[in-house]
């Protein structure tokens, strides 16, 4: 079982919808959670991060963390064809990051 | 600023054959890393660096070299390809080694191919 799991999709979206992005993790010594985006043949790059249960928001971008039952998420508000792209949940400890394998988000205009 | 460059931005090689990787960055950043990333899996951490002349392996790092001369070179050595080894190669920097919820920076990648 790997230790940090996202649908890869590819999921489909229209212009301005509202996506989810979920991951989960198995590991209960996980405190950080970070999600990076990685546009095709390109390296990824941090979207956010947080090391706490709850809401953590930015611009148009919301991540979720419920430690409680190892789920993280990435809400999307007016999504754009801009963010079609890979999006990579990061998970781990203060020694040791664990990377997901992404889930490919696609927004249709 | 560049960033993070790596070159080549693509490799053939045959099995057997040995090549180095090379990486840089101009941020005068602590920490340095090599990821490999494969379909269907997570980012994979081969070898990383807290500074210069200080190296050591991570997850995945048989078969790959490092070292750590400069704060801002930091060169991945493949000894002995192998078809196991094709993949797109990452390095990344963040300015504290201690401190992981830095920002990582990426490089463009490598796609490697052995024959």
């Amino acid at each position: 079982q790997k230790e940090v799991e996202q649908d890869p999709g590819p999921l489909s979206v229209p212009e301005g919808a509202i996506v989810s992005l979920n991951c989960t993790y198995s590991n209960s010594a996980f405190q950080y959670f970070m999600w990076y985006r990685q546009y095709s043949r390109k390296g990824p790059e941090l979207l956010m991060y947080t090391y706490s249960s709850g809401n953590k928001e930015d611009g148009r971008f919301t991540a979720q963390v419920d430690k409680s039952s190892k789920y993280i998420s990435l809400f999307i508000r007016d999504s754009q064809p801009s963010d079609s792209a890979t999006y990579l949940c990061v998970t781990g400890t203060a020694s040791k990051l664990t990377f997901g394998t992404g889930t490919r988000l696609q927004v249709t205009l | 600023n560049a960033g993070v460059t790596q070159t080549p931005k693509f490799q053939v090689l045959k099995t057997g054959q040995s090549m180095t990787l090379q990486c840089a960055q101009d941020m005068n950043h602590e920490y340095m890393s090599w990821y490999r990333q494969d379909p269907g899996m997570g980012l994979r951490l081969i070898h990383y660096s807290v500074g210069a002349g200080i190296t050591d392996q991570g997850e995945v790092p048989n078969g790959y070299n490092v070292s750590r001369s400069t704060t801002e070179d930091f060169p991945l050595r493949l000894l002995s390809a192998a078809p196991s080894q094709t993949s797109v190669y990452f390095c990344a920097s963040r300015k504290d080694s201690g401190v992981i919820l830095n920002e990582q920076f990426f490089g463009p990648g490598t796609r490697l191919t052995v024959l």
